[in-house]
């Protein structure tokens, strides 16, 4: 594809709801990360994906935020009985090499709102 | 824990002027500093990479220095233009990447 795309552009959730978010990454690249990002915030980041390997998960906030990419190509973030304060953008990121320092390319990222 | 900083939060300018954007951070020991473009409702935009070893790259109106000695990056932007006005995010690569809050620019025709 041309580029990261992000699936559903916006979600509204009832507090309690399960959400599943979906990044679609440039075709072949290697590595993957999910980033939330608050109103007026940079971007936060919360897990790396190698190939199908979670590498680090280490920003994750809470165990209600849960992260697969079974095949190592699309990924879905899972967040599981949502809270008010999960509401955020979630930007979505891949680059080509392995290593966790080459150039990621975003997508247009994911507009949660949780009411 | 790395902490990386931005000034000014915001800054609008008249078209036409050359403007410095500043970003800081704690923690030397990094591979690269990116920055990076947001505009309303899109994703990031890389702009410039700048590896450890280098001192500036430039591209375009863009010029950005690194500093690793003193936790510094500038973002010079030259004649600037109404289409540079968005929210401009640096950010620095340790074992992960570590964005500051971001200035947001406008350019007022």
């Amino acid at each position: 594809g041309a580029g990261v795309s992000q699936s559903p552009r916006y979600k509204v959730a009832k507090r309690g709801q399960d959400v599943a978010l979906r990044c679609d990454p440039i075709s072949g690249h290697v590595s993957l990360f999910w980033y939330q990002q608050a109103l007026g915030q940079g971007p936060e980041f919360l897990t790396y994906f190698q190939n199908e390997a979670q590498l680090d998960k280490s920003g994750l906030p809470s165990d209600r935020f849960f992260a697969e990419r079974p095949e190592g190509s699309v990924s879905t973030l899972k967040i599981q009985r949502t809270q008010q304060e999960d509401s955020a953008v979630y930007l979505c990121a891949s680059s080509f090499l392995a290593a966790s320092t080459d150039t990621q390319y975003f997508g247009p990222g994911t507009r949660l709102t949780v009411l | 824990k790395q902490e990386v900083t931005q000034i000014p939060a915001a800054l609008s300018v008249p078209e036409g002027e050359n403007l410095v954007l500043n970003c800081s951070f704690t923690d030397s020991a990094i591979y690269n500093l990116q920055w990076f473009r947001q505009d309303p409702g899109k994703g990031l935009t890389s702009l410039l990479l700048i590896q450890s070893s280098q001192r500036e790259q430039t591209s375009g109106r863009l010029n950005a220095s690194l500093d690793k000695s003193s936790g510094r990056s500038t973002l010079y932007i030259a004649a600037s233009q109404p289409g540079d006005s968005a929210t401009y995010l640096c950010a620095v690569h340790n074992n992960d990447m570590r964005f500051g809050a971001g200035t947001r620019l406008t350019v007022k025709p």
